[in-house]
């Protein structure tokens, strides 16, 4: 069964960029649209883009200024930059992919943005 | 904010059901067929339970079901059992604009 592992840098000052990578275990990652979602501690869950094959790539709209999406099939690895960070982007950030719905989720990293 | 809205918190006894609704609008849950619904214990990832309104995935216990009325989605656990006390996450489709959109959440507590 196909795992996803994220990983990146924990801790992050305001205005910095966080970046990224979900790493995919089997060679499916030319398949599917894979996604990130966050979970700020003790909150709801957020859809921040997906990205497909070729690069093909949407975004929330209310993220859509700061992220980028990219994918490197080579090394079956998924990345997101998301920059000018502040406190409102610490969370718990999760790769996921979409088939009928998030079928498989990594197991998430936690961002801090603090000065 | 959540888009969709789901109650913060609900409780039953073992053997019980209970229901989880998720209430969004025209433009998401009543306009498409995409509602899925997610468990999640503390510190994990989320486990899909449900999928296109109301398919469960192989694995997935059907004590586990769900329907949907107009805006509303809602997630039935029949038969309660301890290991079901986890947060439930509704999400939905809503369009080539926004996508995703997720619930707040529910607690569900087994006293």
């Amino acid at each position: 069964q196909v795992q996803l592992q994220e990983s990146g840098p924990g801790l992050l000052k305001p205005s910095e960029t966080l970046s990224l990578t979900c790493t995919v275990s089997d060679g499916s990652i030319s398949k599917y649209y894979w996604n990130w979602i966050r979970q700020p501690a003790g909150k709801g869950l957020e859809w921040i883009g997906r990205i497909f094959a070729f690069g093909s790539t949407n975004y929330n709209p209310s993220l859509k200024s700061r992220v980028t999406m990219s994918l490197d099939t080579s090394k079956n690895q998924v990345s997101l930059k998301l920059t000018s960070v502040t406190a409102a982007d610490t969370a718990v950030y999760y790769c996921a992919r979409i088939d009928d719905a998030f079928d498989m989720w990594g197991q998430g990293t936690m961002v801090t943005v603090s000065s | 904010q959540s888009a969709l809205t789901q109650p913060a918190s609900v409780s039953g006894s073992p053997g019980q059901s209970i229901t989880i609704s998720c209430t969004g609008t025209s433009r998401d849950v009543g306009n498409y067929n995409l509602v899925s619904w997610y468990q999640q214990y503390p510190g994990k990832a989320p486990k899909l339970l449900i999928y296109d309104d109301l398919k469960r995935p192989s694995g997935v216990s059907n004590r586990f079901s769900a329907s949907k009325s107009g805006n509303t989605a809602s997630l039935t656990i029949s038969g309660l059992q301890a290991d079901d006390e986890a947060d439930y996450f509704c999400c939905s489709y809503a369009g080539s604009r926004t996508f995703w959109v997720f619930g707040g959440g529910t607690r569900l507590t087994v006293l």
